[in-house]
């Protein structure tokens, strides 16, 4: 079954300090990765997409890396900041005729002043 | 470039009411997206159109939901009648060309269901 499992699912850290959310996947065979980022209320936005051959991208200060032979990623968020208070949702893509899209269940971050 | 629009915001019913939403894609975005997102959840699938064809409803709860796409522009998904358990955010999303390729998604800010 494809899967897509997130964690933490929760996580408070302080303004300014750094952390990594983790995303593991079973979708195979796998097109690309995506990292999400919903604020409360709002619609997911797009932080990142990776292909296969790619190990890291980086969007300002959130930097996502990817081990397509383990099946997993990261989503590293430096200095953090409290606007990066939101969900983290990864979402992985099926290389099929339709290239289904798996959601993670998202992790949940809060930045404390 | 304008977003997805999707309305109503917010919609508050009984049980067994019906409910209607819709969904403008960005132009030119031939593959268009139905989730559910329920509190604290990521989304699930209800139902992908490519242009006016339906790609997947494998998860679409038939008996309940449905949704249309008929010009392959606009959709809009409708549940009746409405359990207590639809109470989610009804997501749209869309992206150009083949559905789930390495293009730009681009979500709606949602639609919010309350069922009493």
């Amino acid at each position: 079954k494809n899967q897509v499992e997130q964690s933490p699912q929760s996580l408070i850290i302080l303004e300014g300090k750094n952390c990594t959310l983790q995303c593991n996947y079973t979708v195979s065979p796998f097109s690309n990765l995506r990292w999400y980022k919903q604020d409360t209320g709002r619609g997911p936005v797009s932080l990142t997409i990776m292909t296969f051959s790619e190990n890291t991208k980086s969007n300002g200060r959130y930097t996502a890396t990817l081990d397509a032979d383990t099946k997993q990623s990261s989503l590293h968020i430096t200095a953090s900041q409290l606007s990066d208070s939101a969900s983290y949702i990864c979402v992985v893509s099926l290389f099929n005729a339709g290239n289904m899209l798996t959601f993670g269940g998202g992790t949940r971050l809060m930045v404390k002043p | 470039e304008a977003g997805v629009a999707q309305s109503p915001r917010y919609k508050i019913i009984e049980k067994r009411q019906s409910v209607a939403f819709w969904c403008n894609p960005i132009s030119g975005h031939a593959t268009l997206y139905w989730y559910q997102q329920i509190l604290g959840q990521g989304p699930k699938l209800l139902i992908q159109f490519q242009n006016n064809g339906v790609v997947d409803d494998s998860q679409l709860p038939k008996d309940r939901f449905s949704a249309e796409r008929l010009k392959g522009v606009d959709s809009t998904l409708k549940i009746q009648p409405a359990k207590l358990e639809d109470s989610a955010v009804y997501l749209c999303a869309s992206t150009s060309g083949l559905a789930g390729g390495a293009g730009e998604l681009f979500f709606g800010e949602g639609s919010r269901l309350t069922v009493l």
